[in-house]
């Protein structure tokens, strides 16, 4: 199974302010994923992180505000920009296995904006 | 209505009770997942399921394509099994998207 390591694991931030969250694999996979979880929700996919090519968004989530990094098969950043408090959530990065489609998930960033 | 309904949406039990949680959709799946998530916000992946029953340790998941149900099971419930469990399930048509239940959350009392 993959292993995945998230930074920060949790921030607190002022409003205005960008924060850009890491994801880590310890195998190359080809499917990565970002998540937002915001509180007492489920988990809403805010995109897919494609290596080499621009992410594909979910619809209510644009680049602008969520730029997404992949410059290779074991790594991606989210970037929340310009936040409020209704960006207060948990995210996760979450990768999916090729031979067997398991998906995997990171231990999330706990994000509040205040 | 959500294509993926769990029950109940909370659970407290006494230790060494035996735990079901249940999955319903409204979809076809090609797969079907458990997830158990902590109080601190991590993920973690229980079991992966297309067809029938896969047992880990003391948990045994199950599942019924043709009535679109699944069900997790914790025998010997422990304090430590206090957490959410949240099912998602993987359309049939394409996409490569997880569609995720609400959750339970469960807490097992010593």
């Amino acid at each position: 199974s993959a292993v995945i390591s998230q930074k920060p694991s949790r921030d607190i931030c002022q409003r205005g302010t960008s924060l850009t969250i890491q994801c880590q694999v310890d195998s190359q996979v080809t499917m990565m994923f970002w998540y937002r979880q915001q509180p007492g929700q489920s988990l809403t996919l805010i995109a897919t992180a494609n290596q080499g090519s621009e992410a594909t968004y979910e619809s209510g989530f644009v680049i602008d505000k969520f730029p997404i990094s992949r410059p290779n098969l074991t790594f991606s950043t989210l970037t929340v920009s310009n936040m409020s408090p209704e960006d207060s959530s948990i995210y996760l990065c979450s990768v999916e296995d090729s031979p067997n489609n398991e998906q995997f998930f990171g231990p999330g960033t706990r994000l509040t904006v205040l | 209505k959500n294509e993926v309904e769990q029950s109940p949406q909370n659970l407290t039990a006494q230790e060494g009770e035996f735990i079901t949680i249940n999955c319903s959709y409204s979809v076809g799946i090609s797969a079907l997942h458990w997830l158990q998530q902590h109080p601190g916000g991590g993920i973690v992946s229980l079991f992966m399921l297309s067809s029938g029953k896969k047992k880990h340790g003391r948990l045994i998941a199950t599942i019924n394509i043709q009535e679109k149900h699944s069900s997790l099971h914790i025998t010997a419930s422990h304090p430590r099994d206090s957490a959410v469990y949240i099912c998602a399930v993987k359309s049939n048509f394409g996409n490569e998207k997880l569609t995720f239940g609400t959750g339970t959350r469960l807490t097992i009392i010593p």
